[in-house]
């Protein structure tokens, strides 16, 4: 597999499922993102992860939990979601930069997860 | 609040004509700007980066920057059927992983 891929493509779950979002990057990277792409909505970051370390938060419900256990897998693990949850979700990575420092980085997106949340 | 604002379309151009999209962005310190297409049901996918002022041309793609006006801006020369997408618009603050995305314009390329 090359690039940047995401299990499952397609999600259904109740509001009381526990379900989570696989994230693999095959680049050699080391910065990891996951998004959320709504209808008639900007693509929102959710969180970014640096060499395993989670730099960005952008104030996302506890009910999204990401883990990032090396600098090629990245998870979404979900929980008591809302309808209003249903979306698409992109995992992105880029290089990343060691000792907390930043580049002009471009982002490369797996193909999303579309999740429906009933 | 950064802002990227864009033109959501859709943006309707014939055949081999050229295609001009356009971005503006609130925040002065964003340094680094970058055009994604979006398919329907698809994932951006990276078309042009840009980080300094002027002209940045790769095949039939041309982005421009300029900073002074806060304005970046994809031209596409002969455009195709195919290029007929949404362009994501996105501005990276210096210091910043994160990419501050704009709605999107619609092209549609009519044969």
């Amino acid at each position: 597999e090359t690039g940047v891929t995401q299990t499952p493509r397609h999600l259904v779950m109740g509001m009381t499922n526990k379900k989570s979002l696989k994230c693999e990057q095959h680049l050699g990277h080391n910065a990891m993102y996951w998004y959320k792409q709504s209808a008639k909505k900007p693509l929102e970051l959710m969180f970014v992860y640096n060499f395993k370390e989670q730099t960005e938060n952008n104030s996302v419900p506890s009910r999204f939990s990401p883990e990032c256990p090396n600098s090629s897998h990245l998870f979404l693990h979900l929980h008591t979601l809302q309808p209003e949850d249903s979306a698409l979700y992109l995992c992105a990575s880029s290089p990343g930069l060691s000792g907390g420092g930043v580049a002009q980085e471009t982002q490369y997106f797996g193909p999303g997860t579309r999740l429906l949340v009933l | 609040q950064k802002e990227v604002e864009q033109n959501s379309g859709p943006l309707s151009v014939p055949e081999g004509a050229i295609a001009s999209l356009n971005c503006t962005y609130s925040d002065r310190v964003s340094q680094s700007f970058f055009w994604y297409r979006q398919y329907s049901g698809k994932s951006p996918e990276l078309i042009m980066s840009i980080y300094s002022n002027g002209d940045k041309e790769d095949g039939r793609f041309t982005a421009q920057l300029n900073k002074a006006s806060q304005y970046v801006s994809l031209l596409i020369r002969d455009s195709q059927p195919s290029d007929s997408a949404t362009y994501l618009c996105a501005a990276q603050l210096a210091g910043s992983y994160q990419l501050t995305f704009g709605k999107g314009t619609k092209l549609s390329v009519i044969p």
